[in-house]
C-alpha cells in the first residue's frame, strides 16, 4: 500500500529561523513528488513540484529535495515569516491517471 | 482565468440527512477530481472522472456516496444517508488532459459538518 508520512504534525518557530519540513514515502517508484500550501478554510496552493528525475526545486525561499532511494522530501523554508503559517502538505504522485497520495500534513506556526 | 468554483462553502445537517456539493471546474480541464479531507489528515481520493466517465472510484463509499459529471462539465458529489465519521472538507480540483503529469487546481472547498 503506498502511504506518505510527515512529521511532525505540528512545528512552532520564532520569526527569521528557517523551516525544515519532513515527507516520507513507501513506493520508490513515484512519479512526482508535489508540496502544498493550505491555509484555514482555503484550498490547496501548489508550491512546488519535483519530478522523479530531479534531485531539487526551489522557488524564492523555498527548496524542495528529493532522494528517492531513502523515500523522503523536505521541503526548507529560509528566514521564515508570519506569513508563512499554515499547513504543508506533501503528495507523491503515480504516473497513471496523475493520482496524487497525500501526507497528513505538517501545520507551522511562525511567531512573530 | 477563473479557478475551479465550489458550492455551498459550508454545510451542517442531521445524520441520516442528504446532502450534494456543487464543483464548476477550470473552463477546458478535461479532468476533475473529488477528495475528502478529514480534520486533520490529507486529502484522500473519492472519485476521479475524465470528461463524463468515471476513471477512478475504487475509495468511493458507493452504498451512500454518488457522484455524476453528466455534460462533462460540473459536478455533484452527493451523501445519502450523511453518518458522523463524514464531517469532513470535500475538496474538487481540476486539470487538463495530457500525456505527462498536469497539476491539478484546488477549489476553496465544502466543509461538511454531520450532527
Amino acid at each position: 500500500k503506498q502511504e506518505v508520512t510527515q512529521i511532525p504534525a505540528a512545528l512552532s518557530v520564532p520569526e527569521g529561523e528557517n523551516l525544515v519540513l519532513n515527507c516520507s514515502f513507501t513506493d520508490s517508484a513515484i512519479y512526482n513528488l508535489q508540496w502544498f500550501r493550505q491555509d484555514p478554510g482555503k484550498g490547496l496552493t501548489s508550491l512546488l513540484l519535483i519530478q522523479s528525475s530531479q534531485r531539487e526545486q526551489t522557488s524564492g525561499r523555498l527548496n524542495a529535495s528529493l532522494d528517492k532511494s531513502s523515500g523522503r522530501s523536505t521541503l526548507y523554508i529560509a528566514a521564515s515569516q508570519p506569513g508563512d503559517s499554515a499547513t504543508y502538505l506533501c503528495a507523491d504522485i503515480k504516473a497513471a491517471g496523475n493520482k496524487l497520495t497525500f501526507g497528513g500534513g505538517t501545520r507551522v506556526l511562525v511567531k512573530p | 482565468e477563473a479557478g475551479v468554483a465550489q458550492s455551498p462553502r459550508y454545510k451542517i445537517i442531521e445524520k441520516r440527512q442528504s446532502v450534494a456539493f456543487w464543483c464548476n471546474p477550470i473552463s477546458g480541464h478535461a479532468t476533475l477530481y473529488w477528495y475528502q479531507q478529514i480534520l486533520g489528515q490529507g486529502p484522500k481520493l473519492l472519485i476521479q472522472f475524465q470528461n463524463n466517465g468515471v476513471v477512478d472510484d475504487s475509495q468511493l463509499p458507493k452504498d451512500r456516496f454518488s457522484a455524476e459529471r453528466l455534460k462533462g462539465v460540473d459536478s455533484t458529489l452527493k451523501i445519502q444517508p450523511a453518518k458522523l465519521e463524514d464531517s469532513a472538507v470535500y475538496l474538487c480540483a481540476s486539470n487538463p488532459l495530457g500525456l505527462t503529469y498536469n497539476e491539478q487546481f484546488f477549489g476553496p472547498g465544502t466543509r461538511l459538518t454531520v450532527l
